[in-house]
């Protein structure tokens, strides 16, 4: 079975560019989670949607970052503008109503 | 709030076991959850335990949770250098939490020397 795929894999671009992060989450989860991983805070959650919806975006560190998931098998975070800040490696996650969280294997983006 | 506390470094020799461990402090917690991450990969779902057990064994794997304590540990026996990664601990108030949302540890470096 297909896991969690993000895309990109990398992405390098500079700063002011605007950055969109894809996520197919794992047919039939209802649940889709954004993550960023930095080694000074580790592995923060972002946004997570339930049925589509955004339920939780306390995580969403400024009005730069935007997420949507227009339908069961597609999600987007976009930064508009980056910056260098921002540079980290995002995750997407699914899980099933009460069950685990499966990873993707991240974006690692890099704003110059 | 939730914090769940992990020590930075671990280092054993192949062969040995290797005991990760991690704190917690929401006693409502409903799953305890071992994720490993190995390097440029995301994190891959090793084992869970619900908070009625106090030990779960898969493997070479074996989860004890002290609920008194709020400690829980991963036991990893016959080490290998295939083992080397980052193990993340993570507590989740389950479904009526709201979807499963999880609260990581810092994560543990094991590194398996030969």
């Amino acid at each position: 079975d297909a896991g969690v795929i993000q895309s990109p894999r990398h992405e390098v671009t500079e700063m002011g560019q605007e950055v969109t992060l894809r996520c197919k989450p794992i047919s039939g989860h209802d649940y889709l989670f954004w993550y960023r991983q930095t080694m000074m805070r580790g592995l923060e959650l972002l946004i997570y949607f339930n049925n589509n919806v955004p339920i939780d975006d306390s995580g969403m560190p400024e009005d730069r970052f935007s997420a949507k998931m227009p339908n069961a098998s597609f999600s987007t975070l976009k930064i508009q503008p980056s910056e260098p800040r921002d540079s980290a490696v995002y995750f997407c996650a699914s899980s099933p109503p009460g069950g685990a969280q499966h990873f993707g294997d991240g974006t690692r983006l890099s704003i110059l | 709030g939730e914090d769940v506390e992990q020590s930075l470094f671990l280092s054993v020799r192949e062969g040995d076991s290797s005991v990760i461990n991690c704190t917690y402090t929401d006693s409502s917690s409903t799953y305890l959850y071992w994720y490993k991450q190995e390097p440029g990969a995301g994190l891959q779902l090793l084992t869970y335990i619900f908070s009625n057990m106090d030990m779960k064994q898969d493997q070479r794997l074996t989860v004890l949770l002290n609920k008194k304590d709020k400690h829980l540990s991963l036991r990893i026996a016959d080490t290998q250098t295939g083992d080397s990664a980052i193990y993340f601990c993570a507590e989740s108030l389950g479904f009526t939490g709201g979807g499963n949302k999880l609260t990581f540890g810092t994560g543990t470096q094991l590194k398996v020397e030969l």
